[in-house]
């Protein structure tokens, strides 16, 4: 199985603050790499897929980058509705592997 | 409008069976593969199983910890996809989400149906 190292799995952050959060594969993955969103007590939601395309109606303010092993989300100014759990989800091969979370709080 | 509805969720004793069902609308089911993800009380996310779509068989996918146990089928008649759970054990009480993939991963997910095994 391809685990997903996320870190930091918790943060402390202050609205307009640059945001970067981090998950590493345990083998290489290409860009076969989404992040998630999830809010307590909603599914989460899909931010970035392909380790770097915008889903659409996500605010600019997110970003992804990396391929093979390491990869980043980056929240360039951070807003009070992104205080959530993000999470990284590998598909390059079976079984489908998540990061641990990373929870961001103020 | 995308619409995926989970049910059939609820307390059972550990080894008995479950049930889940998400009614699927507003795509084309048969187009999608479509998946089962669990959110354990306080930990994270984990992929139960699969069922890929008609143009790959139907054919499934499934997490060690679940397979031989879980089975994903599918309805067509009725949209809609399901999670067979036997043998469940206290490790297996979770939030269950059906997902809808596009293209291989989950974009669309419904709001989940709690199971809790416990005696």
């Amino acid at each position: 199985d391809i685990q997903m190292t996320q870190s930091p799995s918790s943060l402390s952050a202050s609205v307009g603050d640059r945001v970067t959060i981090t998950c590493r594969a345990s083998q290489g993955i290409r860009n076969d790499l989404a992040w998630y969103q999830q809010k307590p007590g909603k599914a989460p939601k899909r931010l970035i897929y392909a380790a770097s395309t915008l889903q659409s109606g996500v605010p600019s303010r997110f970003s992804g980058s990396g391929s093979g092993t390491e990869f980043t989300l980056t929240i360039s100014s951070l807003q009070p509705e992104d205080f959530a759990t993000y999470f990284c989800l590998q598909h390059n091969s079976y079984p489908l592997t998540f990061g641990g979370g990373t929870k961001v709080e103020i | 409008e995308v619409q995926l509805v989970e049910s059939g969720g609820g307390l059972v004793q550990p080894g008995g069976s479950l049930r889940l069902s998400c009614a699927a609308s507003g795509f084309t089911f048969s187009d999608h593969y479509m998946d089962w993800v669990r959110h354990v009380p306080g930990k994270g996310l984990e992929w139960v199983g699969r069922s890929r779509n008609k143009a790959d068989g139907y054919t499934t996918e499934y997490a060690a910890s679940v397979k031989g146990r879980f089975t994903v089928s599918r309805d067509h008649s009725k949209n809609s996809l399901y999670l067979q759970m036997n043998s469940l054990k206290t490790e297996d009480t979770a939030v269950y989400y059906c997902t809808r993939d596009v293209p291989y991963h989950p974009l669309d997910w419904g709001q989940g149906t709690l199971v809790t095994v416990s005696s």
